[in-house]
């Protein structure tokens, strides 16, 4: 059964601080792998990964893949109170079907 | 705004009725995708539609069936609703290409659905 875990499940901390979230995976066949951010509805594209070691940055967030060891982080630097929300990572097993991990709670904190 | 819509917003249902989702796709996108959120965990996949043909399937039971259309909007049906139904629907749109070329995946807002 294809299964993503995240961690910290949840996180606390206060603007301008620096977060690491992480994201591992087993699948059976891997297509790409997205973070999105949730805050009320929909989740919110943030990026997609298909190769290992190549970051990918907007602003002040970033990410990279690790397909030999299956995981891969997202990073957020000099957090801002508009960070809070929940950040979930998934990977596509096929075009459009996607296993989510039960996503990191953020809370950033004035 | 991601160009992917879905009616209603919000629904309230017994259980043991039916309801209908509806989810319009982004333009471009021939791929839909929907998914059940429960209160703190991560979306699951029910199933997809591609050029109006269910292509995958996810652990929910037949009672969920769905629909495509040639605009490639879609529906989702719930039959016999249960009270463990209640969560948040989402739809999600892609573009599918027989090169496998791998496009993103954009979410509509979400149907909150209560069963009482």
């Amino acid at each position: 059964e294809d299964k993503v875990v995240q961690s910290p499940l949840s996180l606390v901390v206060h603007e301008g601080d620096t977060v690491t979230l992480n994201c591992s995976y087993e699948v059976t066949n891997f297509r790409s792998l997205l973070w999105y951010k949730q805050e009320k509805k929909a989740p919110t594209f943030l990026f997609m990964l298909t190769s290992s070691g190549i970051e990918k940055k907007s602003g002040r967030l970033s990410s990279i893949l690790d397909k030999k060891e299956l995981f891969s982080i997202l990073n957020i630097t000099a957090t801002q109170t508009g960070d809070s929300a929940i950040y979930l990572c998934a990977v596509e097993v096929n075009a459009g079907k996607s296993t989510f991990g039960d996503g990191t709670t953020l809370t950033v904190k004035p | 705004e991601t160009g992917v819509t879905q009616s209603p917003t919000h629904l309230i249902k017994t259980r043991g009725q039916q309801v209908t989702l509806r989810c319009s796709s982004q333009s471009g996108h021939n791929t839909v995708s929907w998914y059940q959120q429960a209160l703190g965990q991560g979306p699951q996949f029910i199933f997809q539609y591609y050029r109006e043909e269910e292509n995958g399937r996810g652990n929910f039971p037949p009672r969920f069936s769905g629909l495509q259309f040639p605009n490639y909007s879609s529906e989702l049906n719930v039959n016999a609703l249960e009270l463990d139904d209640s969560a948040l629907y989402l739809c999600a749109s892609t573009r599918s290409t027989p090169g496998q070329l791998i496009y993103e995946q954009y979410f509509g807002p979400g149907t909150r659905l209560t069963v009482t």
